[in-house]
C-alpha cells in the first residue's frame, strides 16, 4: 500500500504569513493527490483536488503543487480562518486512498 | 442541498455488532460511489472501505483493518448507505464519516462528507 508523510505535524503562523505544507508518497501517484482541512468537531473539507485544483469555494489564497511523490499545499496569505488541521489524501487508481498523518496549523 | 446524515453510533462492548446508517439528499444517490471514513478521538483520518454505484459493478473494498468484520452496503432505493460492523475491538472507536466520491479532473476525491456519528467500543 502507498504510504503518505506530511511536514510539518504542526506549525504556527501569523495572519498575513504565506504557509507551506509538504506531503510525500511511499510512491509514485503522479497527480492523484487531494487536500482536506478539518475544524475541530467538524468533519473534513475537500480543498484541492488533482494537486493543484481548486474545489469551488475555496479562496484562492489555497493552492496546491507537485507530482510524483512531492507535493505541497500552500496558503499565500493566512486568514484566522485557515486554523486547522490538513490532510493530504492519495487516491491513485485502486484503494486503499491513503491519507497522511495531518499538519495542525495554529495561529499566533 | 446535498446532505449526508449518519446515525446508528453509540456504545458498545467489545465482539459486539453495530450498524451504520447514511442518508443521502439532494443527489442521484444511485449513480454516486461512496466511502466511509473513520477518525479516531485526537487522531487523524482512516479510509475504511469504498462501494461503487450498481451501475459500475456495486463493487466493494476495505481496508485491511476492518476487512472480513465489517460490511458496507446500500439501498438505492431508500438513499441510503450502511456500514456493518461485526467482532468490534476497542481500537474502532472513531468517528465515521460517509462521504460521496467524486471524479474530478481524472481523479477521485471525497467531495461531500456528512457529520459523523460517533462509535465506543468498550467494556
Amino acid at each position: 500500500d502507498i504510504q503518505m508523510t506530511q511536514s510539518p505535524s504542526s506549525l504556527s503562523a501569523s495572519v498575513g504569513d504565506r504557509v507551506t505544507i509538504t506531503c510525500r508518497a511511499s510512491q509514485t501517484i503522479y497527480s492523484y493527490l487531494n487536500w482536506y482541512q478539518q475544524k475541530v468537531g467538524k468533519p473534513p473539507k475537500l480543498l484541492i483536488y488533482a494537486a493543484s485544483r481548486l474545489q469551488g469555494g475555496v479562496p484562492s489564497r489555497f493552492s496546491g503543487s507537485g507530482s510524483g511523490t512531492d507535493f505541497t499545499l500552500t496558503i499565500s496569505s493566512l486568514q484566522l480562518e485557515d486554523f486547522g488541521t490538513y490532510y493530504c489524501q492519495q487516491s491513485d487508481s485502486t484503494p486503499p486512498y491513503t491519507f497522511g498523518p495531518g499538519t495542525k496549523l495554529e495561529i499566533k | 442541498e446535498v446532505q449526508l446524515v449518519e446515525s446508528g453510533g453509540g456504545l458498545v462492548k467489545p465482539g459486539g455488532s453495530l450498524r451504520l446508517s447514511c442518508a443521502a439528499s439532494g443527489f442521484t444517490f444511485s449513480n454516486a460511489w461512496m466511502t466511509w471514513v473513520r477518525q479516531a478521538p485526537g487522531k487523524g483520518l482512516e479510509w475504511v472501505g469504498r462501494i461503487k454505484s450498481q451501475s459500475d459493478g456495486g463493487t466493494i473494498d476495505y481496508a485491511a483493518p476492518v476487512k472480513g468484520r465489517f460490511t458496507i452496503s446500500r439501498d438505492d432505493s431508500k438513499n441510503t448507505l450502511y456500514l456493518q460492523m461485526n467482532s468490534l475491538k476497542t481500537e474502532d472507536t472513531a468517528v465515521y464519516y460517509c462521504t460521496t466520491v467524486g471524479f474530478l479532473a481524472g481523479t477521485v476525491a471525497f467531495d461531500i462528507w456528512g457529520q459523523g456519528t460517533m462509535v465506543t467500543v468498550s467494556s
